[in-house]
């Protein structure tokens, strides 16, 4: 059965930095695409960024470029989300999820992983 | 890259139809045959409903059917049943693994 399971809820201030995971079981984790999505409030999903943790081939939206980075270590078929600095505006619900490529969809979603920034 | 634009709600009586639209560009929606639709419950992560347009995934109910026309991509749902109360959103692939999201519809089931 493949899962995508994320790590927990977080509270940071801001300023703080953060690195939340995905972790992916069932599949040829290096093969596939992992995408991280955001949603702010319960709304619009927004497509951060991509990678391939075959070889870490990252692509970035270009409204979180230099934002966050995107990682991963195909050893234990992981994937992070990381930021330096986080702003109280980082508030919001990640998702990663996998990218079935021959079909340009994201076919299976992580739990999600609630990031609240706040003083 | 622009969001795609859904009505925010639509609705519909148990056993009715409803249809969502998903407009976007000729750079996206009306290029690709590459139009996915996820359903989300309050609390749940994105559940994927229709890929390629057309296609549905093992386990998802044949009473949900996508189309496209133009620049403008559809998400039916025939048989309302209370379970499909949720939100529904909308993708299209935009080339070099980039994607966009569409605004998302709230369905009610009255």
């Amino acid at each position: 059965e493949v899962q995508l399971v994320q790590s927990g809820a977080e509270v940071k201030k801001p300023g703080e930095s953060l690195k939340i995971s995905c972790k992916g079981s069932g599949y040829n984790f290096p093969s596939y695409w992992v995408a991280w999505v955001r949603q702010m409030s319960g709304k619009d999903l927004e497509l951060m960024g991509i990678i391939y943790p075959h070889d870490s081939e990252t692509r970035y939206t270009p409204s979180f470029q230099g934002q966050v980075t995107i990682s991963a270590d195909k050893s234990i078929n992981t994937a992070y989300l990381q930021w330096s600095s986080l702003k109280a505006s980082d508030t919001a619900m990640y998702y990663c999820a996998r990218e079935e490529q021959q079909l340009a969809t994201f076919d299976y979603w992580g739990q999600g992983t609630l990031v609240t920034v706040s003083s | 890259q622009s969001a795609l634009t859904q009505p925010p709600s639509a609705s519909g009586s148990p056993g009715q139809s409803v249809t969502i639209s998903c407009t976007g560009t000729s750079s996206d929606v009306g290029f690709y045959n590459y139009v996915s639709w996820y359903q989300q419950h309050p609390g749940k992560a994105p559940k994927l409903m229709i890929y390629e347009v057309t296609k549905r995934p093992s386990g998802v109910p044949d009473r949900f059917s996508g189309s496209k026309s133009g620049n403008t991509a559809s998400l039916t749902v025939s048989g309302l049943q209370p379970e499909d109360e949720a939100d529904y959103y909308c993708s299209s692939y935009v080339a070099s693994n980039n994607w966009v999201f569409g605004t998302g519809t709230k369905v009610t089931v009255l």
